[in-house]
């Protein structure tokens, strides 16, 4: 069983468009996160909630759009995707907030704009 | 200004050798330190956490310490295999309270047969 998935693995787009990255855990964690890993292998938080409530939002330019229907599930929807916004997506959960605790990450979202 | 530095970006090692990585950090105060794997095209995978207040952990050929004195972590791989080269990640929790996990850009260890 898959702990963290994601959806989709490779994301090719133009430049622009509006795209969607979904993200699950079967784990029954309280928390999830969104990292981008750039081009240089940098692994940075974008967003992390608890139980369907924003709790950390760094710095991500606001055509990022976290969306948490229910704890088990985090999507990430981009508007207007610059060439910028090419890097790996990875979705993430924990059982506790912060760095307290183990982090789960799903196998990352490729996300190319060209 | 806060930084977390992992000092190789690459690290060659004969396989049965000890490898060691080091994690240093700067202007962090960090509760707690954590390592993580990372195989090319998969998502980074949880090794061992340590507490400020705990000098060493370790699991199985896996070894981390600790230095707040230093600010420095050191992760030890002991009779290193080849399946153990991956990139590997520090993270720092920078203080008490609803922080993110901070990385490091990695280390990638390559143990040759």
């Amino acid at each position: 069983d898959t702990a963290v998935s994601q959806t989709p693995k490779y994301l090719v787009t133009q430049m622009g468009n509006d795209k969607s990255i979904k993200c699950e855990q079967n784990l029954g964690h309280d928390t999830m996160y969104w990292y981008k890993q750039d081009s240089k292998k940098f692994l940075k938080i974008m967003f992390s909630y608890n139980n369907k409530e924003l709790i950390i939002n760094e710095t991500v330019p606001n055509r990022f759009s976290p969306k948490s229907p229910d704890k088990a599930h985090l999507n990430l929807h981009i508007n207007s995707l610059e060439l910028g916004d090419s890097a790996v997506y990875f979705c993430a959960s924990s059982q506790r907030t912060s760095g307290r605790g183990e982090q789960f990450f799903g196998p990352g979202t490729r996300l190319t704009v060209l | 200004s806060q930084k977390i530095e992992q000092n190789s970006e690459a690290l060659n090692i004969q396989e049965g050798k000890t490898a060691t990585l080091t994690c240093n950090y700067t202007n962090y105060s960090p509760a707690y330190l954590q390592w993580y794997r990372q195989d090319p095209g998969r998502g980074p995978v949880f090794l061992l956490l340590i507490r400020e207040n705990e000098k060493e952990k370790r699991k199985e050929r896996l070894k981390v310490t600790f230095d707040t004195t230093l600010k420095q972590s050191l992760f030890h791989i002991t009779a290193s295999q080849p399946a153990d080269s991956a990139t590997y990640l520090c993270a720092l929790v920078p203080n008490s309270g609803n922080t993110p996990l901070v990385f490091g850009k990695g280390t990638r260890l390559s143990v040759i047969a």
